[in-house]
């Protein structure tokens, strides 16, 4: 256990829906981070948050957003949802910053029908 | 564009064998490398890193080789062993950058 917690870990929903996936990061970890993984981009930044402001913004569909709450877990939301939004999506903490090195939950895996 | 370019997308080693994975850069402003590895179900988990002002850092089996003139730097992985298999990303950030840019892994495959 990384002491990132992700839930759910698997969804399965249709076309032009909305889902919300949650993040409870670890134990004194101010940074969130949400990746996109899938098969042909590998895994690619979406947005990171600093003891809930936004702090960077990567390739994030307009679709998506992503907050952080006073108790520090973040939601990424992702509506009107395409086939190819079908993907895992992994969130991450970490102390301060990237240079301290990330921790990664176990991911939701995305499905899109 | 991708910025950080992995090599092989997969490898097929022996027990006891050296796997060697490797990465190459174009952003000149990269000044952090880390290594992660990634088992089927798991989120990727930090293995080693190394800063361009060194040449070479050993953890345990696990060595990384950066040459920082050709903007390359690659995984050793000695002794390689079965529970070694695994999906091997490289990645690279920037100073005051708060984002890792991953490389497209390496599935590592290690028979007994």
């Amino acid at each position: 256990d990384s002491g990132v917690t992700q839930t759910p870990k698997h969804l399965i929903t249709a076309t032009g829906q909305r889902v919300t996936l949650r993040c409870s990061p670890r134990s004194g970890d101010l940074s969130v981070y949400w990746y996109q993984q899938s098969l042909d981009q590998g895994l690619q930044f979406l947005i990171q948050y600093y003891n809930g402001e936004e702090r960077a913004k990567g390739n994030i569909l307009e679709r998506f957003s992503a907050q952080q709450f006073p108790d520090l877990h973040s939601e990424l939301n992702l509506s009107s949802l395409e086939l190819g939004d079908s993907a895992l999506y992994f969130c991450a903490s970490s102390v301060v910053g990237v240079n301290y090195g990330y921790t990664f939950g176990s991911g939701t895996r995305l499905t899109v029908v | 564009q991708q910025q950080v370019k992995q090599s092989p997308q997969s490898l097929i080693v022996q027990k006891g064998g050296i796997s060697i994975i490797n990465c190459a850069y174009e952003n000149t402003a990269f000044d952090y490398f880390p290594w992660y590895q990634q088992f089927p179900g798991k989120g990727p988990a930090l293995l080693i890193a190394i800063r361009p002002d060194v040449s070479e850092k050993k953890e345990g089996r696990f060595t990384i080789s950066f040459n920082k003139s050709a903007k390359q730097f690659s995984l050793h992985i000695m002794d390689s062993q079965p529970g070694d298999s695994a999906t091997y990303f490289c990645a690279a950030a920037q100073g005051g950058s708060e984002k890792l840019v991953f490389g497209k892994g390496t599935k590592l495959t290690v028979n007994p």
